[in-house]
């Protein structure tokens, strides 16, 4: 158990619809990674939020969005769902904010499917 | 843009075989992961490391900086270590950063 928790573990929604997201990082860490793992393009990175602020931002598409909360959990929205979006969604958290010398742990993933 | 390739692709050997799957990089970086992700889906980080080797179990991974290259090496393979194998990497230079990924190594040991 990496102690970051994500639900839901899966999700099946229709095209155009909006989900969310959830991740809560490990106890004590302040940085929150969002990854997708899709099977064309394999696993990218999505964004970082550190302590609140957002923090670095990948290959992430102008319908998603995220935020990371106080008590230092995150959510990222998904909207306007395309078939595309399936894939799975991975949180990590790490301690501090860069991932160069901090271990980063990941969350078991969201399944999301749309059809 | 830092690419990360991998290789092999896929990997089948037989129990107790040495296994080593190589990850290679086209600019400077601040560190290199390996992970595992299990069919069901989870990734484990396995080691992170910026310099020379590290060892956990029968688990190897080696890194040269110079050649931009690395390798995780398995030791008496059993069935359990079948999972996919992620390089990953972190870029040099200041400021926060997540990952770029290699495509992942599909590892099968057979009994």
């Amino acid at each position: 158990d990496s102690g970051v928790t994500q639900t839901p573990k899966h999700l099946i929604t229709a095209t155009g619809q909006r989900v969310t997201l959830r991740c809560s990082p490990r106890s004590g860490d302040l940085s929150v990674y969002w990854y997708q793992q899709s099977l064309d393009q394999g696993l990218q990175f999505l964004i970082q939020y550190y302590n609140g602020e957002e923090r670095a931002k990948g290959n992430i598409l102008e319908r998603f969005s995220a935020q990371q909360f106080p008590d230092l959990h995150s959510e990222l929205n998904l909207s306007s769902l395309e078939l595309g979006d399936s894939a799975l969604y991975f949180c990590a958290s790490s301690a501090a904010g860069r991932v160069v010398g901090n271990t980063i742990y990941f969350g078991e993933g969201s399944w999301l499917t749309v059809v | 843009k830092n690419e990360v390739e991998q290789s092999p692709q896929n990997l089948t050997a037989q129990e107790g075989e040495f296994i080593t799957i190589n990850c290679s990089y086209s600019v400077g970086i601040s560190a290199l992961h390996w992970l595992q992700q299990h069919p069901g889906g989870g990734i484990v980080s396995l080691f992170m490391l910026s310099s020379g080797k590290k060892k956990h179990g029968r688990l190897i991974a080696t890194i040269n900086i110079q050649e931009k290259h690395s390798s995780l090496h398995i030791t008496a393979s059993h069935p359990r270590d079948s999972a996919v194998y992620i390089c990953a990497v972190s870029y040099s230079g200041g400021g926060a950063d997540g990952l770029t990924f290699g495509k992942g190594t599909h590892l099968i040991i057979q009994p």
